[in-house]
């Protein structure tokens, strides 16, 4: 079975730069979530979905970030413009249903920002 | 607000010494909390996941316990080696997951 699918895996963009991650979960999981995680630091939430909708991105910073799951599957998480601070790795993760809620995780994107 | 919290940050055995990794949380109205394991550069992997009504969870060498009253959880790796090498994160879920900062597992041949 194919886990968690992420695109690109390293990213250096200069700021006030755009870049955008995409995000294919397992099959059949309805719930998708992306986190920020810092060096050292363990993953924060940024959004998550329910099939296309959002129904909780408090954390999400709405001047820059935005993200988008057409189709209740894939899914891209979108900075413009980008910040120096925004230098972390984001993850993707899925679940099959939020029950249960055993998250499965991607590899992960490298954003570099300078 | 719930807060993870794990100790030690870092933590260097020899290979074949059995250990603990301890995770505390101050909410106890959890669903479950669940373990993973993050390699260099890598994403996570999810080792274990206890659901709020069970006490424990066993994958293995590795052993996962819950006590909701005390807010505690501890994974038990036995017999390791520098393969377990990773760092470890304990995460509490309320209708969120939320991560402590995780323990840095080196184990040494």
């Amino acid at each position: 079975e194919a886990g968690v699918v992420q695109s690109p895996r390293y990213k250096i963009i200069e700021k006030k730069q755009p870049v955008a991650f995409w995000c294919n979960p397992i099959s059949g999981h309805n719930t998708l979530y992306w986190y920020l995680q810092n060096l050292g630091q363990g993953p924060e939430l940024l959004i998550r979905y329910e099939n296309e909708e959002a129904v909780d991105d408090s954390q999400l910073p709405k001047d820059r970030f935005s993200a988008e799951r057409l189709k209740g599957v894939d899914s891209t998480l979108k900075i413009q413009p980008a910040e120096l601070g925004d230098s972390a790795v984001y993850l993707c993760a899925s679940s099959l249903d939020l029950k249960y809620n055993e998250q499965f995780f991607g590899p992960g994107t490298r954003l570099t920002v300078l | 607000k719930q807060e993870v919290t794990q100790i030690p940050a870092a933590l260097s055995v020899p290979e074949g010494e059995n250990l603990v990794l301890n995770c505390s949380f101050t909410d106890s109205a959890i669903y479950n909390l669940q373990w993973f394991r993050q390699d260099p550069g890598k994403g996570l992997t999810s080792l274990l996941l206890i659901q709020s009504s069970q006490r424990e969870q066993t994958s293995g060498r590795l052993n996962a316990s819950l006590d909701k009253s005390s807010g505690r959880s501890t994974l038990y790796i036995a017999a390791s080696q520098p393969g377990d090498s990773a760092t470890y994160l304990c995460a509490s879920y309320t209708g969120k997951l939320i991560f402590g900062q995780g323990t840095e597992l080196s184990v040494k041949p």
